[in-house]
């Protein structure tokens, strides 16, 4: 069974910092492109970011491009989202999901991050 | 940036009844649209990708049309399990973009 995880959400001051991990499991990690996108209390999906198979293609919304840095690690089957310098507006659940074609098939139950004073 | 606008916002339907979501894109995507429903409380799900090509276990009476800008997800008859937010996503060009939502509720 194809499983993604998400862990390393919280809650932390504007400014912080956290990192997201999300673990798989069931399939051949490396051959696929992955990708972060969140969802804001009562709000709509919101794309950013996607790093491809084998990591050379990275991409970044521009909400979140300079601050957050998207990583990979294949040998631990594993996607990684490096959040700096959070904002209220980060503020959402955070979700990795697993792409075909840049669309987006498969997905985690997400991890809810609070930026808050 | 390709903005995608769906209507209606807010669909307010019976169970057995055809629920029509549109969704227009800013630019031309082709065929590069795919759709969501999302649950409360749940993840969201792939329904359609491609415009048209319905996803691994997804029912019959959900059916995608399009191209260009314009596009339509087309649910046939209402199942109960079905009253849930409805997103569009395009892959045409970076950054990736969701609609806003459609809302199918229970008349």
């Amino acid at each position: 069974e194809v499983q993604l995880m998400e862990s390393g959400g919280g809650l932390v001051q504007p400014g912080g910092s956290l990192r997201l991990s999300c673990a798989t499991s069931g399939f051949r990690f490396s051959d696929y492109g992955m990708n972060w996108v969140r969802q804001a209390p009562q709000k709509g999906l919101e794309w950013i970011s996607y790093i491809s198979s084998g990591s050379g293609n990275i991409q970044y919304a521009d909400s979140v491009k300079g601050r957050f840095t998207i990583s990979r690690g294949d040998a631990r089957n594993s996607l990684y989202l490096q959040m700096n310098n959070l904002r209220d507006d980060d503020t959402a659940v955070y979700y990795c999901a697993r792409s075909v074609e840049l669309q987006f098939h498969i997905w985690g139950q997400g991890t809810r991050v609070t930026v808050s004073s | 940036e390709i903005v995608l606008t769906q209507s209606p916002a807010t669909l307010s339907l019976s169970p057995g009844e055809r629920a029509t979501l549109s969704c227009r894109a800013s630019q031309i995507v082709r065929g590069y649209l795919a759709w969501y429903q999302q649950k409360p409380g749940q993840t969201p799900r792939l329904l359609i990708y491609d415009a048209s090509n319905r996803a691994t276990d997804i029912p019959a009476r959900f059916s995608g049309s399009g191209s260009g800008t314009d596009f339509t997800l087309t649910i046939s008859s209402l199942e109960p399990e079905d009253f849930a937010v409805y997103y569009c996503q395009q892959r045409a060009s970076w950054p990736l973009t969701f609609g806003p939502g459609t809302r199918v509720d229970i008349k």
